[in-house]
């Protein structure tokens, strides 16, 4: 099993309409959880960190599920410019320092 | 807003020869990791560096790769013998005081081995 696994999609959206995708991850006793923007041929970005309680940033919202084992992220109202790979990352116990990566869903927003 | 730099943006190589890549971090970050990215698949961690030493480093970093702080603020990645599966996107990032996994990358360097 992918330590971190993630549908890669394409998800094709249409503009303003709302989005979700899943990443799950295999070790429970993870406790650092990321999302990232990657866009073609460019560097990975934050978006978002991950909390136990969920969060909100805008039109972004991330979630937790400890008992399954994912995290999800949520793009209400989307926007052209949202089309991108989006990361999911997770921290491993065994280290400070290594963090695992999904390997994206990629997201094209249509107008 | 502050940037990681890194250069150069491009490098075209043989086999065999060894390649240099640099980094500039921003000046308040405390750790620094240098990352890679073959094309079409997932970022990879390489190396970390903290504390002016390497924290710790993945099983791709084998004795063809060496991390450097020569001037202690500037970083390098150096790959001794370029093969053809080291063809990849290199991306330095850092992270300071929001905490070691929050990353903040540089554009890249893209290596092409031929």
């Amino acid at each position: 099993r992918k330590e971190v696994e993630q549908d890669p999609g394409p998800f094709n959206v249409p503009e303003g309409a709302t989005v979700a995708f899943n990443c799950t991850y295999s070790n429970s006793a993870s406790q650092s959880f990321f999302w990232y923007r990657q866009d073609c041929r460019k560097e990975p970005k934050l978006l978002m960190s991950v909390y136990s309680s969920g969060n909100e940033d805008g039109r972004f919202t991330a979630q937790l599920n400890r008992a399954s084992q994912y995290i999800s992220l949520l793009i209400r109202d989307s926007k052209l410019s949202d089309s991108a790979t989006y990361l999911c990352v997770v921290n491993t116990m065994d280290s400070n320092y290594q963090l695992i990566w999904g390997a994206g869903t990629k997201l094209i927003i249509k107008p | 807003e502050p940037e990681v730099t890194q250069t150069p943006s491009h490098q075209v190589t043989q086999m065999g020869q060894e390649v240099i890549l640099r980094c500039v971090p921003i000046s308040n970050h405390l750790y620094f990791y240098w990352y890679r990215q073959i094309l079409g698949q997932k970022v990879e961690f390489l190396v970390s560096f903290y504390n002016n030493e390497i924290s710790e480093k993945s099983e791709i970093f084998d004795d063809q790769f060496s991390v450097e702080r020569p001037d202690g603020s500037n970083f390098t990645l150096k790959i001794r013998s370029t093969k053809l599966e080291d063809s990849a996107m290199y991306f330095c990032a850092g992270a300071g005081l929001s905490g070691a996994n929050v990353l903040t990358f540089g554009a890249g360097s893209r290596l092409t081995v031929l």
